[in-house]
């Protein structure tokens, strides 16, 4: 199966910011296979987006999810606080990135 | 609202064997592919095993085939993990997720399994 590379490891921004998070497949992967997801310490992660680009339910539009083949990104807008977290993303609703960061500058 | 409730999490020796639970509610569980993640102390979040919605195609990861065996049963809206022949690095949270459109929306609240003498 084709590996995930997320990056950077750790992303340190202010709240208000944009923050750009990369996942980078081993081989070409079709878009409707790739998710995003949010963890909190402590709690169960939450899906964000699915299919590349399409928010789940309840997801507000700060986050957007785009990207095709091997590269594919999760832009955040206007960071909130809550948004501070760690974020991974998955092929095909198996393998899973080893995650990035998202920390309070 | 979707609800999954995992059990049988404890600690146990090495080579020991559990066997974990997870009860659905809030969503039809037999048109849904099931999944178990995991997530060792501080670490990242590990695939573990996915099973189709009639129980015919079975997926495991590699460290864990032949040891682990998932099932389910759609008249009782329940997932089972029965893991055999426990390894210290076994120990993490293991959550039961079900599956839609390639990703994970429905996720329980996680079960501690801890390997250790």
């Amino acid at each position: 199966e084709s590996v995930l590379t997320q990056s950077p490891g750790t992303l340190s921004l202010s709240p208000g910011e944009t923050a750009t998070l990369s996942c980078r497949a081993g081989q070409s992967l079709d878009s409707n296979f790739l998710a995003w997801y949010q963890q909190k310490p402590g709690q169960a992660p939450r899906l964000l987006i699915h299919g590349a680009y399409n928010r789940a339910p309840g997801i507000p539009d700060r986050f957007s999810g785009s990207g095709s083949g091997t590269d594919f990104t999760l832009t955040i807008s206007r960071l909130e606080p809550e948004d501070f977290a760690v974020y991974y993303c998955q092929q095909n609703g198996d393998h899973f990135g080893q995650g990035t960061n998202l920390e309070i500058k | 609202e979707e609800q999954l409730v995992e059990s049988g999490g404890d600690l146990v020796q090495p080579g020991g064997s559990l066997r974990l639970s997870c009860a659905v509610s809030g969503f039809t569980f037999s048109r849904h592919w099931m999944t178990w993640v995991r997530q060792a102390p501080g670490k990242g979040l590990e695939w573990v095993a996915n099973i189709k919605e009639d129980g015919s195609k079975i997926y495991y990861l590699d460290s864990v085939r032949g040891r682990f065996t998932i099932s389910r049963d759609n008249a009782r809206n329940s997932l089972f993990l029965q893991m055999n022949s426990l390894r210290v690095e076994d120990t993490a949270v293991y959550y039961c997720a079900g599956n839609q459109n390639y990703a994970l929306p429905f996720w329980g609240q996680g079960t501690l399994v801890t390997v250790s003498s």
